[in-house]
């Protein structure tokens, strides 16, 4: 069964420093999402993209948040300067079309020190 | 704004037992809902999607329903079992299209052997 494959697993980084998060969506997919959870809360909505622009963000997803899908299989979330708040599990998520279901990767799991 | 919850937190039952997990949305114009099961410290594993216009779907022990006027889902799983131990997430989408999934905060499942 296709999956979504998101690298690293686990990544740590001191506060300030940037950080670059990838997955690869499943491959006739059209339409891209990254989520986190913070320990022991629930799991929230960062971004959506589609047709090569973002199509909706959340809040949380301020000016030191960025998308791109740099090929035709890459998709990636930058963090710019990191906060010790933005420790969490970060997931891509990929579908079909705006009907099917998603399908979510098994996650990056990053700690700001 | 679209709120989800989940109700119970926490649920602990003997194998063999049949359950229910419910969530509710506040918002009843949704598009469809997916049930999700995620194991500690991993990703998100779909289980169910039931789309605004069915009523139930059905996978194996899992039985999913949707009552979209009164805002509620349930999930039953027949027959349980020590390796269904997880926590079980309902998301649901406002529309199609690249929209976002609002997640209620889980049903943590322990099953006794």
């Amino acid at each position: 069964e296709p999956e979504v494959t998101q690298t690293p697993s686990h990544q740590v980084t001191q506060m300030g420093q940037e950080v670059i998060l990838r997955c690869v969506p499943i491959s006739n997919h059209l339409y891209f999402y990254w989520y986190r959870q913070i320990l022991g809360q629930k799991v929230e909505f960062l971004v959506s993209f589609y047709n090569n622009e973002i199509s909706e963000k959340s809040e949380i997803f301020d000016d030191q948040f960025s998308v791109e899908r740099p090929d035709g299989s890459n998709f990636t979330l930058k963090i710019r300067s990191t906060k010790l708040e933005d420790s969490a599990m970060y997931f891509c998520a990929s579908s079909a079309t705006g009907a099917h279901g998603y399908t979510f990767g098994s996650g990056t799991r990053l700690t700001v020190v | 704004k679209q709120e989800v919850t989940q109700i119970p937190a926490a649920l602990s039952v003997p194998e063999g037992e049949n359950l229910v997990l419910n969530c509710s949305f506040t918002d009843s114009a949704i598009y469809n809902l997916q049930w999700f099961r995620q194991d500690p410290g991993k990703g998100l594993t779909s289980l169910l999607l039931i789309q605004s216009s069915q009523r139930e779907q059905t996978s194996g022990r899992l039985n999913a329903s949707l009552d979209k006027s009164s805002g509620r889902s349930t999930l039953y799983i027949a027959a349980s079992q020590p390796g269904d131990s997880a926590t079980y997430l309902c998301a649901v989408r406002r529309d199609q299209g690249a929209q976002k999934l609002v997640f209620g905060q889980g049903t943590r499942l322990t099953i006794n052997p």
